[in-house]
């Protein structure tokens, strides 16, 4: 049981479109971590976002936290070449939830062309 | 450069082989973590130290273990390695609290052929 699902799953796209990723899940999470993997490299964090509704923006992207902390979701202005790679996200189920361990999603791998 | 050293980056063997893949975390961080990645399973959570003794398990199978030395290193053991193995095994590290960031290595890719 994947509990956190992404989508689309694949996304090939031309450079200066906007796109959104989606990170959803029937669980409650504490907070939601967005990471970038690049070929050959492991995941990088991008942003946590913790408070429900809450938006944070990082140049380009912007992540957003459901209201009621269940999803998540990634918008990307004006893509770049330099974009591409795969976007996870990961879920934490808090000091609460019995484990530290995050619980990632299978990822959303993003091709912008040149 | 996250600062999780993984080695060795490269490893083909046979199955029913035994193989050793180490981590060196962060520098300060105290929890590694080890998943592994394939194209249809995603990042999968194996198992997690936190200094030097065992914090959490996930999905790892019987015939992997972990361990964590004083030094904070950690290495993981995969025996009797079957075709289903191959996949990319990433340590990851952090400082060890439940919202802290992950760190990944660059990873180990494992070939059994």
């Amino acid at each position: 049981t994947q509990l956190l699902e992404q989508s689309p799953q694949f996304l090939s796209i031309q450079e200066g479109e906007n796109l959104t990723v989606y990170c959803n899940s029937s669980s409650v999470f504490s907070s939601l971590q967005w990471y970038r993997q690049e070929p050959g490299e492991g995941p990088v964090l991008l942003v946590t976002v913790v408070t429900g509704g809450e938006v944070k923006k990082l140049k380009r992207l912007t992540f957003q936290f459901g209201d009621a902390r269940k999803d998540s979701s990634l918008h990307i202005t004006a893509a770049q070449p330099g974009d591409t790679g795969l976007y996870l996200c990961a879920g934490a189920r808090g000091p609460g939830g019995g484990s530290e361990k995050l619980v990632f999603g299978k990822g959303m791998k993003l091709t912008v062309n040149p | 450069d996250s600062g999780v050293t993984q080695t060795p980056k490269h490893l083909i063997t046979a199955t029913g082989q035994r193989v050793t893949l180490r981590c060196s975390p962060r520098s300060g961080d105290l929890s590694v973590y080890w998943y592994q990645q394939s194209l249809d399973q995603g990042l999968q959570f194996l198992i997690q130290y936190y200094n030097g003794e065992e914090r959490a398990k996930g999905n790892i199978l019987e015939r992997f273990s972990a361990q964590q030395f004083p030094d904070l290193h950690s290495e993981l053991n995969l025996s009797s390695l079957e075709l289903g193995d191959s996949a990319l095994y990433f340590c990851a590290s952090s400082v060890g609290g439940w919202n802290s960031p992950l760190h990944f290595g660059n990873g180990t890719r494992l070939t059994v052929t």
